[in-house]
């Protein structure tokens, strides 16, 4: 079945340290996407990537840093300098295109970072 | 620019009860629109959409109808259930920009 991928489920970090979280897509879609949601909040865009080797800086991309290496993975470093990480992380890809879905993201299960 | 509004939640009521949730965008040009869902712990999933006026998405006993004249896209479902608690969340695409608009997310809370 395809779909979109995260691991680990939860993380725990301590502080100082920098983290890489996992998405991997087999829906063979361009794009794909990290977000990130605190409590009670909506979603902000972190970073996005339309083709592989190139990404761009979403509204809060200070302290993350990602990788487009390949079409199928999307990995997200929580980097010491991101002051509060504690948040869920959500991954998402979607088609390329203004003939594809209208842009119908679709998302992974999401880790849970907790910094302790 | 472009943006979505959505009602604050949460939303409580009682399981069989008429559910409106409001969804309001502004967009320069003709957007397609979106309601997704996000049950407890989980990633989000998409309800349904709609990609011009007077399109009406429907899934799982929700509905919206794009409205253009309004820029509205509200959901509604006739009869809730207890297992429909989850937040709901309204966003627009525009065709030249892989990019979601989002809507700050309205929580629904059903009770038995």
């Amino acid at each position: 079945d395809g779909g979109i991928t995260q691991s680990p489920k939860y993380l725990f970090r301590k502080e100082g340290q920098n983290v890489t979280l996992s998405c991997e897509q087999n829906l063979n879609h361009d794009a794909m996407y990290w977000y990130r949601q605190d409590p009670g909040q909506g979603l902000r865009l972190i970073y996005y990537s339309q083709i592989v080797n190139d990404f761009q800086k979403g509204d809060i991309a200070e302290g993350y840093s990602v990788s487009r290496e390949k079409k199928e993975s999307f990995p997200l470093t929580v980097t010491s300098a991101q002051k509060n990480p504690t948040a869920f992380y959500l991954c998402a890809s979607s088609s390329a295109g203004a003939l594809s879905s209208y842009n119908e993201q679709f998302f992974g299960p999401g880790t849970r970072l907790t910094v302790l | 620019g472009n943006s979505v509004t959505q009602m604050e939640g949460p939303v409580t009521l009682s399981e069989e009860a008429f559910l409106t949730i409001n969804c309001t965008y502004t967009a320069t040009g003709y957007p397609s629109l979106f309601w997704y869902v996000q049950y407890p712990g989980e990633g989000l999933q998409l309800l349904l959409k709609a990609t011009k006026a007077d399109d009406k998405g429907s899934n799982k006993g929700f509905e919206a109808t794009y409205r253009k004249e309004t820029t509205s896209f509200h959901l509604e479902k006739g009869s809730v259930q207890v297992s429909d608690s989850a937040v709901y969340f309204c966003a627009l695409s525009m065709d030249s920009n892989y990019q979601l608009i989002w809507g700050a997310g309205t929580k629904l809370i059903i009770k038995p």
